[in-house]
């Protein structure tokens, strides 16, 4: 069965850049499925950023796009985050996970375990 | 955006009874275009209906779901002490696709 791990700093600083990445296991990222960025602030709800397909095209919320930018490797079977110019607002949980549906009209399942990242000097 | 509101916010019940959460969107979700995700505290959120009514593998017959429009409903008919637990509705009909802000179903 598929299963996602996020990785990546846990403690990012203000206006630098987040990164994280995303290994999939269990299942080939060129399946034919898209794969999305989903993040939580600590105690509130969710947030969608964006998903990718394995082509590398990509859907993203428009209130991050400036932002943000999702890219896939197959050849590593695992697709990536970057997230610009963050501040405190950015900390969150973020998860990974696949997608069903197309483009950003998807829903999720499964997700990985999330990983949190910091924003803070 | 469609924004989509969940309520209650709190649900106190005990096991054994039933639950009924609401999710309201703000503008039609189209093709009921809907999912449901259960979140337990330090966990990932879980899918447990799509399309509005049809349960992901392996979620029992317990959970269903209805609805369609702007009005969706999650009904857990019978309460496990597993399920105590956020409840999360999102829609993916319209871009960008959105999450409601949850309901928690708590142990009275």
């Amino acid at each position: 069965q598929v299963q996602l791990q996020e990785s990546g700093p846990g403690l990012v600083k203000p206006s630098e850049t987040l990164s994280l990445t995303c290994a999939v296991s269990g299942d080939s990222i060129s399946s034919g499925y898209y794969w999305g960025w989903i993040r939580q602030p600590p105690g509130k709800g969710l947030e969608w950023i964006g998903n990718i397909y394995h082509s590398g095209s990509t859907d993203y919320n428009p209130s991050l796009k400036s932002r943000v930018t999702i890219s896939v490797d197959t050849s590593k079977n695992h697709f990536s985050l970057k997230l610009s110019s963050v501040t405190a607002a950015d900390t969150a949980v973020y998860y990974c996970a696949r997608a069903y549906g197309s483009g950003s009209y998807c829903w999720f399942d499964p997700w990985g375990q999330g990983t949190l990242v910091t924003v803070s000097s | 955006e469609i924004v989509l509101t969940q309520s209650p916010g709190t649900l106190s019940l005990s096991p054994g009874e039933g639950a009924t959460l609401s999710c309201r969107a703000s503008q039609s979700v189209s093709s009921s275009y809907l999912a449901w995700y259960q979140q337990k505290p330090g966990q990932a959120p879980r899918l447990l209906i799509y399309g509005a009514s049809s349960r992901a593998t392996g979620i029992p017959d317990s959970f269903s779901g209805s609805g369609s429009g702007t009005d969706f409903t999650l009904t857990i008919s019978r309460l496990e002490p597993e399920d105590f637990a956020v409840y999360y509705c999102q829609q993916y009909g319209s871009s960008p696709l959105t999450f409601g802000g949850g309901t928690k179903v708590e142990i009275k």
